[in-house]
């Protein structure tokens, strides 16, 4: 099956730094990939949709400014979280498809837990 | 507007036992129904869906059916293992996008 791996896997960083977290579909080619957060014991909640080559959308709430989303090979999205803050901690998630974005084409990554000090 | 409620955990059983994972859905239009399981240190993996009304998803000796009238989609099993503790997430997506829409997960151990 499609696999997809996120790097690193966990990461503490001090506040006012910037985190970059790696999405990559390792057996195919990814047209888009999407990025959520989960929050504890609360739902996924999906932060940006990004296809390669052009700008991520973001979802309503989520500061583009604040999470840089790159998209910049068919295997490759990277989010990057600027002056983090510590109620950026949190456990985000990607998911890529290579099926334009149909709900039931989507693969996920283990996920990316972040805390920020 | 959509959303999925799903049971809390955490759910407890012994190897054998019948388990239901109850899932109602809040949407508009016809949404897609989907049961994802994420087990220890791995990503989350489709585990069934359901694309319309009626369906019902299989895999793995899970089962859910899709069922309009109650807006529900419970995912069941006759007789967990050990090896199916993880956590499980309830998702639907609405056919006009590719947005997914989550459960809060609930986070399911069989005990031998």
């Amino acid at each position: 099956g499609a696999v997809v791996s996120q790097h690193p896997s966990r990461v503490i960083c001090k506040s006012g730094t910037s985190v970059k977290i790696e999405c990559r579909s390792l057996d195919f080619q990814a047209t888009t990939m999407f990025w959520y957060r989960q929050f504890p014991k609360k739902s996924l909640m999906l932060m940006a949709t990004s296809n390669e080559g052009s700008k991520a959308t973001y979802e309503q709430g989520v500061e583009k400014d604040k999470f840089l989303i790159n998209h910049a090979s068919l295997t490759l999205s990277t989010l990057t979280v600027t002056s983090a803050h510590p109620e950026d901690s949190s456990f985000y998630i990607c998911s890529a498809s290579n099926r334009g974005g149909l709900a039931s084409e989507q693969f996920f990554g283990p996920g990316t837990r972040l805390t920020v000090l | 507007g959509n959303s999925v409620t799903q049971m809390e955990g955490p759910v407890t059983l012994s190897e054998e036992a019948f388990l239901t994972i109850n899932c109602t859905y809040t949407a508009t239009g016809y949404p897609s129904l989907f049961w994802y399981v994420q087990y220890p240190g791995e990503g989350l993996q489709l585990l069934l869906k359901a694309t319309k009304a009626d369906d019902k998803g299989s895999n793995k000796g899970f089962e859910a059916t899709y069922r309009k009238e109650t807006t529900s989609f419970h995912l069941e099993k006759g007789s967990v293992q050990v090896s199916d503790s993880a956590v499980y997430f309830c998702a639907l997506s609405t056919n006009t996008g590719n947005q997914f829409y989550f459960g809060t997960g609930t986070s399911l151990t069989v005990i031998p």
